[in-house]
């Protein structure tokens, strides 16, 4: 099993839908999680940090649930700039390791 | 954007060559990461440093050594490339000194091609 597992997809929405990307992680000694947006042949850039129960940046809301390991992603009124890869990130004290989802794919249509 | 570079940015070499791949900050971050990507498996961490000469192994380091002898500079050598090591390398940074900064920067990464 994978350490931080999420659904590939793609994900095919219509502009300004609601879409959300869910992980799960293995390892309950994660301190912090992340999202991470990556565009195609371009390096993963910090889209939200997720400290606690989560955190709101505009229309992107990240959740975090410690009891079951998950976290979430959900973007409100996507727009066509918004696709891209989706990465979820669990971050390990030691050695400050991040370990990476495979990634969600999302395409947003006109 | 943070200040990272990578070179090359792209290279093509042939199986048993010796490869290096430099990774140059101008953040004065002291964390610095090397990983790659391939279809199927994400980011996988090669080897990271937390110091100037302080290095250590990560999740796929076989294959793989790394030196820091500045701040700066963090180089990633193939000793022998295999044709299994084409992949895309990123190099990151991170400053767990700052606060909040468990978050790690990218540069831009380098695509490796061993025919």
């Amino acid at each position: 099993r994978k350490e931080v597992e999420q659904d590939p997809g793609p994900f095919n929405v219509p502009e300004g839908a609601t879409v959300a990307f869910n992980c799960t992680y293995s390892n309950s000694a994660s301190q912090s999680f992340f999202w991470y947006r990556q565009d195609c042949r371009k390096e993963p850039k910090l889209l939200m940090s997720v400290y606690s129960s989560g955190n709101e940046d505009g229309r992107f809301t990240a959740q975090l649930n410690r009891a079951s390991q998950y976290i979430s992603l959900l973007i409100r009124d996507s727009k066509l700039s918004d696709s891209a890869t989706y990465l979820c990130v669990a971050f390990y004290n030691q050695g400050g390791k991040l370990i990476f989802g495979q990634g969600t794919e999302l395409s947003v249509k006109p | 954007d943070a200040g990272i570079t990578q070179s090359p940015r792209h290279k093509v070499t042939e199986t048993g060559t010796p490869v290096t791949l430099r990774c140059h900050q101008t953040e004065n971050h002291r964390y610095m990461y090397w990983y790659r990507q391939d279809p199927g498996h994400g980011l996988r961490l090669i080897h990271y440093s937390y110091g100037v000469k302080d290095t250590d192994k990560g999740e796929v380091s076989d294959g793989y050594s790394v030196s820091r002898s500045k701040t700066e500079d963090f180089l990633l050598t193939l000793e022998s490339a295999t044709s299994s090591q084409t992949s895309v390398y990123f190099c990151a940074i991170s400053d767990p000194t700052s606060g909040g900064a468990d978050e790690q920067f990218f540069g831009p990464g380098t695509r490796l091609t061993v025919l």
